[in-house]
């Protein structure tokens, strides 16, 4: 099974404030996916990357997939209240099934 | 949201009885899986299914079984529940493997 690493594993920030969370693999990503899940529900895609550099825009949301497609980041923009929640990674590593990440728990205070 | 419903939402039940949860989707969407998520270890794969009376282990699946006689419908059964598979338990589809995830909201199983 390959391994996922994201980090950090909490993270509780001001309203307003930036903030960068990271997924990291020792192996190549054929593509990766970036989740968000709230409390009682199940994980919802916010965005697949597949090509190595790519970056995509989900309004103050911006994913980047690393050149070597082996790491990801995600950074919010002015992070508002309703960006609390749990952030999975999960790639897939060839024809294997997707594999995710341990995720990380954001709040954001008001 | 996609439609797929899990069943029950939560349930508590003793060691050694038998459990069956079920997964409903509306999609005919192919794939099918089980994942269970606890503290610490994020979500990860029990069972999945790829068509009709086609499944497969994953990483997890020891304790539990799985059955798909209907598209539409794929049950995870724990034979004889142990207070390790406490968890919260989803499902998912997919409409092709590269294809994004579709959860349900989860089921909340505590074994006493």
């Amino acid at each position: 099974t390959q391994l996922l690493e994201q980090s950090p594993q909490f993270l509780s920030i001001q309203e307003g404030e930036n903030l960068t969370v990271y997924c990291n693999s020792s192996s190549v990503f054929s593509s990766l996916q970036w989740y968000r899940q709230e409390p009682g529900e199940g994980p919802v895609l916010l965005v697949t990357v597949v090509t190595g550099g790519e970056v995509k825009k989900l309004k103050r949301l911006t994913f980047q997939f690393g050149d070597a497609r082996k790491d990801s980041s995600l950074h919010i923009t002015a992070a508002q209240p309703g960006d609390t929640g749990l952030y999975l990674c999960a790639g897939n590593f060839g024809n294997e099934k997707l594999t995710f990440g341990t995720g990380t728990r954001l709040t954001i205070i008001p | 949201d996609a439609g797929i419903t899990q069943s029950p939402r939560h349930k508590v039940t003793e060691t050694g009885t038998p459990v069956t949860l079920r997964c409903h989707q509306t999609e005919n969407h192919r794939y099918m899986y089980w994942y269970r998520q606890d503290p610490g270890h994020g979500l990860r794969l029990i069972h999945y299914s790829y068509g009709v009376k086609d499944t497969d282990k994953g990483e997890v699946s020891d304790g539990y079984s799985v059955s798909r006689s209907k598209t539409e419908d794929f049950l995870l059964t724990l034979e004889s529940a142990t207070s390790s598979q406490t968890s919260v338990y989803f499902c998912a589809i997919q409409m092709e493997f590269y294809s994004p995830l579709h959860f349900g909201n989860g089921t909340r199983l505590t074994v006493t």
